[in-house]
């Protein structure tokens, strides 16, 4: 069945720093991901989305890389600030599909 | 910038009551979803509505579950009797499409329902 799952729940890193998250799927039939940012009490923030006949995606210091060989997706985000700690999720579509479905988070936290 | 809001931001009911949350999309989007999260759970997806109908729903939304678009900008999602295991946060989304470049789903801020 289709799921989006996380490599690791939790991230620390040190202000400045890059960061990477993780996000593994199992639906190949999925054509569209995007990663979501969570504050806590608030609603889930578009951050970036990528198509799946695309590799790479850059925005401003994320980039999404997608690998549908092994089904992987990444978030990595340059120079870490503190306003970036968050719970961050992936989320897939499946072609033909109007729905989300969300993996389970990945809270990361920026140290000063 | 345009934002998709929701009220209320806290919604407490006793079981077997109706409730009601309401939700504005942003204004110029016409694909609307419900989604919830139970705390610390994944977001799932509930349901999607376009021109007036539900075009997608999940297992999750049956017979005690509907929305409604009731006016140019309000979308309403109405849980008939509620169950304890409806205690979740209900966020709203809205797109302006749902195909190629305008797919991207806005969230709102929720609204916390908890059934006692």
């Amino acid at each position: 069945g289709e799921s989006v799952g996380l490599h690791l729940p939790t991230l620390s890193v040190q202000e400045g720093d890059n960061s990477i998250i993780n996000c593994a799927y199992s639906n190949s039939a999925s054509d569209y991901f995007i990663w979501y940012k969570q504050e806590s009490g608030k609603g889930p923030q578009f951050i970036i989305d990528i198509r799946s006949n695309m590799d790479k995606r850059q925005g401003q210091r994320v980039t999404v890389l997608l690998n549908k060989t092994v089904k992987h997706l990444s978030l990595q985000i340059a120079a870490t600030q503190p306003g970036d700690s968050a719970v961050y999720f992936c989320a897939e579509r499946e072609g033909g599909s109007e729905k989300l479905v969300f993996g389970k988070g990945t809270k990361l936290t920026v140290n000063p | 910038e345009p934002e998709v809001t929701q009220t209320p931001s806290h919604q407490v009911t006793q079981m077997g009551q109706e409730v009601i949350l309401r939700c504005v999309p942003i204004s110029n989007h016409l694909y609307f979803y419900w989604y919830r999260q139970i705390l610390g759970q994944k977001v799932e997806f509930l349901v999607s509505f376009y021109n007036n109908e539900i075009s997608e729903k999940s297992e999750i939304f049956d017979d005690q579950f509907s929305v409604e678009r009731p006016d140019g900008s309000n979308f309403t999602l109405k849980i008939r009797s509620t169950k304890l295991e409806d205690s979740a946060m209900y966020f709203c989304a809205s797109s302006r499409d749902s195909t190629t470049s305008a797919y991207e789903q806005y969230f709102g801020p929720g609204t916390r329902l908890t059934v006692t």
